[in-house]
C-alpha cells in the first residue's frame, strides 16, 4: 500500500495568515491527490481533488499543488471558519489511502 | 443536493453482528460507485469497500475480508454493509461516500460523504 505523510502534524496560525500543508507519498501518484477538511463531530469535506481541481462550492483561498510524490495545499488567507484537520488522500493505487492529517488552530 | 445519511450503529459485543445502512438522495445513485470509509476513534481515515454502480463487482481492504460485506439497493437508493465477527478494533465512525465518477470507472474520489455512524465494539 501507498503510505501518505504530512507535515506538519499540527500548527497554530492567526486568522488571515497564509497556511500550507505538505503530503507526501511513498511513490509516485501522479496528480491523483485529494484534500478534504474535517472539524470536530462532522465528517470530512472534500476541497481538492486531481491535485489542484476545487471541489464544487469551495472558496479559492483553497489551492493545491504538486506532482509524483510531493503536494500542497495552501489557504491563502485563513479565516475563523478554516480552523480544523486536514487530510491528504491519494487515489492513484488501491487501496487509497490517508495521511494522518494537520491540524490547524488558532494561535 | 447531495444528501447521504447513515444508521445502524451502536454498541455490539465482540463476535457480533451488524448492518449499517446509507440513505442517498440528491443524485442518480444507481449511476455511481458508493464507498464505505471508517474513522477510529481520535485517528485517521481508512476506506473500507466499494461498490459498482450496478452491485456488480465489490472490493475490501485487506483486513476486513471475510467479514464485511457492501450490498446495494438501487430501488431504494441505499447502501449497505454488513459487518461480521466484530472485533474491537472494528470501533469507528463509518462513513459513506459517493464516488465523483459516474459508470463502469471508479475513482476511488469521495465527493460527498454522509454525516457517519458510530460502531462501539465492546463486552
Amino acid at each position: 500500500d501507498i503510505q501518505m505523510t504530512q507535515s506538519p502534524s499540527s500548527l497554530s496560525a492567526s486568522v488571515g495568515d497564509r497556511v500550507t500543508i505538505t503530503c507526501r507519498a511513498s511513490q509516485g501518484i501522479r496528480n491523483y491527490l485529494a484534500w478534504f477538511q474535517q472539524k470536530p463531530g462532522q465528517a470530512p469535506k472534500s476541497l481538492i481533488y486531481a491535485t489542484s481541481t476545487l471541489q464544487s462550492g469551495v472558496p479559492s483561498k483553497f489551492s493545491g499543488s504538486g506532482s509524483g510524490t510531493d503536494f500542497t495545499l495552501t489557504i491563502s488567507s485563513l479565516q475563523s471558519e478554516d480552523f480544523a484537520t486536514y487530510f491528504c488522500q491519494q487515489y492513484n493505487s488501491f487501496p487509497p489511502t490517508f495521511g494522518p492529517g494537520t491540524k490547524v488552530d488558532i494561535k | 443536493q447531495v444528501q447521504l445519511v447513515e444508521s445502524g450503529g451502536g454498541v455490539v459485543q465482540p463476535g457480533r453482528s451488524l448492518r449499517l445502512s446509507c440513505a442517498a438522495s440528491g443524485f442518480t445513485f444507481n449511476s455511481y460507485a458508493m464507498h464505505w470509509v471508517r474513522q477510529a476513534p481520535g485517528k485517521g481515515l481508512e476506506w473500507v469497500a466499494v461498490i459498482s454502480y450496478d452491485g456488480s463487482n465489490k472490493y475490501y481492504v485487506d483486513s476486513v475480508k471475510g467479514r464485511f460485506t457492501i450490498s446495494r439497493d438501487n430501488s431504494e437508493n441505499t447502501l449497505y454493509l454488513q459487518i461480521d465477527s466484530l472485533r474491537a478494533e472494528d470501533t469507528a465512525v463509518y462513513y459513506c461516500a459517493k464516488d465523483l465518477h459516474s459508470g463502469t470507472y471508479y475513482s476511488y474520489y469521495f465527493d460527498y460523504w454522509g454525516q457517519g455512524t458510530l460502531v462501539t465494539v465492546s463486552s
